[in-house]
């Protein structure tokens, strides 16, 4: 039974083009996340959400909008896909501050 | 702002060596400080954390050290085996967000 499962794995995709990243999390937490991971390994966050309220918006640019129809599903949606946003692509979730996150999966995302 | 510096970048020892791995933070106000583990095209995950009103933390093979004075942190690793291989990130947490920053992560290889 996965606690943070996204969908999907991979993503293969041409420039310009729009596409959503699915992420669920059966462990009942309050707190959601995404972080870009690059190519360098560098894991930055992107945004957060607290039962369904947007707390961490980091300096991303607007092509990218979350969206949390509830407190158990943070999904990404991209815009005009451009080649820098090739990455993997993790969502989280932990109980809230001073916990530790589970991890989904992540989905590896390629522009071509 | 809120910086995390990891080092080394990468580490390699032999098996039964110990391993360490620094960490420094900016923020003052962070209180909870995790390590991940993240082996080849997997998830980071949790291996232990520390919170800033313990200074050590111990779990077999493993242990967590924080100076709070100098915001340091560090993993330490003893009988290291070819499974310890993989990347190492620190991170560190304050506020009432829960956001997690990251250091660059560590690239640990245990030779056989």
């Amino acid at each position: 039974d996965t606690a943070v499962s996204q969908t999907p794995k991979y993503l293969v995709t041409q420039m310009g083009n729009d596409k959503s990243i699915k992420c669920e999390q059966n462990l009942g937490h309050d707190t959601m996340y995404w972080y870009k991971q690059d190519s360098k390994k560098f894991l930055k966050i992107m945004f957060s959400y607290n039962n369904k309220e947007l707390i961490i918006n980091e300096t991303v640019p607007n092509r990218f909008s979350p969206k949390s129809p509830d407190k158990a599903h943070l999904n990404l949606h991209i815009n005009s896909l451009e080649l820098g946003d090739s990455a993997v692509y993790f969502c989280a979730s932990s109980l809230g501050q001073g916990e530790g996150y589970t991890f989904g999966s992540g989905t590896r995302l390629t522009v071509v | 702002g809120e910086n995390v510096e990891q080092h080394p970048s990468t580490l390699s020892v032999q098996e039964g060596d110990s391993a360490v791995i620094k960490c420094t933070y900016s923020d003052s106000a962070s209180n909870y400080f995790p390590w991940y583990k993240q082996e080849l095209g997997k998830r980071p995950q949790l291996i232990i954390d520390i919170r800033s009103n313990v200074g050590e933390k111990k779990d077999q093979r493993i242990a967590v050290t924080l100076n709070k004075t100098a915001k340091h942190f560090s993993l330490h690793i003893t009988e290291t085996q070819p499974e310890d291989s993989a990347v190492y990130f620190c991170a560190a947490s304050g506020g009432n967000t829960g956001k997690l920053i990251f250091g660059q992560g560590t690239t640990l290889q245990v030779k056989p």
